[in-house]
């Protein structure tokens, strides 16, 4: 079936490092699967982060970006410069525009130290 | 204001007792889900449901059972609970799914003692 595999966490960085959490997919039955991240922030639930449903194109948000490699069957997130606001767990997914069904990593829940 | 809205948030429930989780959600979106996690899991999925009285099978629906009568509403159903059925049960929703944003609840915590 398809999967999604992301890093393991906890992930702990200082604020104003740099950030990078793997995700890669396996997408057996969809040919061009859409691509997420999605993030839950402390008390609240999981809501949209970036999307990208071309491959070769690029996401971005809130300072994050994600770069959709079909030939490496990857979405990277990647931050230049975390802040403390930025803890929280971030889930990798991927939705298939046939089905509507969407399939999630098992997160990465990262803490920022101040 | 676009929202999905679980209840109840927290449940016990002893087992063998059957148990009704509800969602709502006020976008008008055709398609809504129930998903299951638990530690060390990603969301898995339940059950999709593409409109009223249209749902289909998740990954793990052994257990479970749904209802869907209006397009806002969509209930999750445990028939005689079992104490692996304890976790958090998260609902969604979304206007076409796989291209789409997903919009989520906050969750029910079900514990089955």
């Amino acid at each position: 079936g398809d999967s999604v595999t992301q890093t393991e966490g906890p992930v702990t960085v200082s604020e104003s490092e740099s950030l990078i959490i793997n995700c890669t997919y396996s997408a057996t039955s969809i040919a061009y699967p859409n691509l997420f991240w999605y993030v839950r922030y402390p008390g609240e639930g999981l809501q949209l982060l970036l999307k990208v449903i071309t491959a070769g194109q690029k996401g971005s948000s809130r300072g994050f970006e994600a770069t959709y490699n079909k030939e490496t069957t990857s979405f990277h997130l990647q931050k230049a410069s975390v802040q403390e606001s930025d803890s929280a767990v971030y889930y990798c997914a991927l939705g298939d525009p046939n089905t509507n069904k969407v399939v999630f990593g098992t997160g990465t829940r990262l803490q920022v130290l101040p | 204001d676009m929202k999905v809205t679980q209840m109840p948030r927290y449940l016990i429930k002893r087992m063998g007792e059957n148990v009704l989780l509800e969602c709502g959600q006020d976008m008008s979106h055709e398609t809504m889900y129930w998903y299951r996690q638990d530690p060390g899991l990603g969301l898995q999925l339940i059950y999709i449901s593409y409109d009223v009285d249209s749902n289909s099978e998740g990954d793990i629906p052994k257990g479970y059972r749904v209802s869907r009568k209006k397009r806002e509403h969509f209930s999750l159903i445990l028939d005689s609970a079992k104490t692996n059925q304890t976790s958090v049960y998260f609902c969604a929703s979304s206007f076409v799914g796989g291209g789409t944003e997903v919009f989520f609840g906050k969750g029910t915590r079900l514990t089955v003692v």
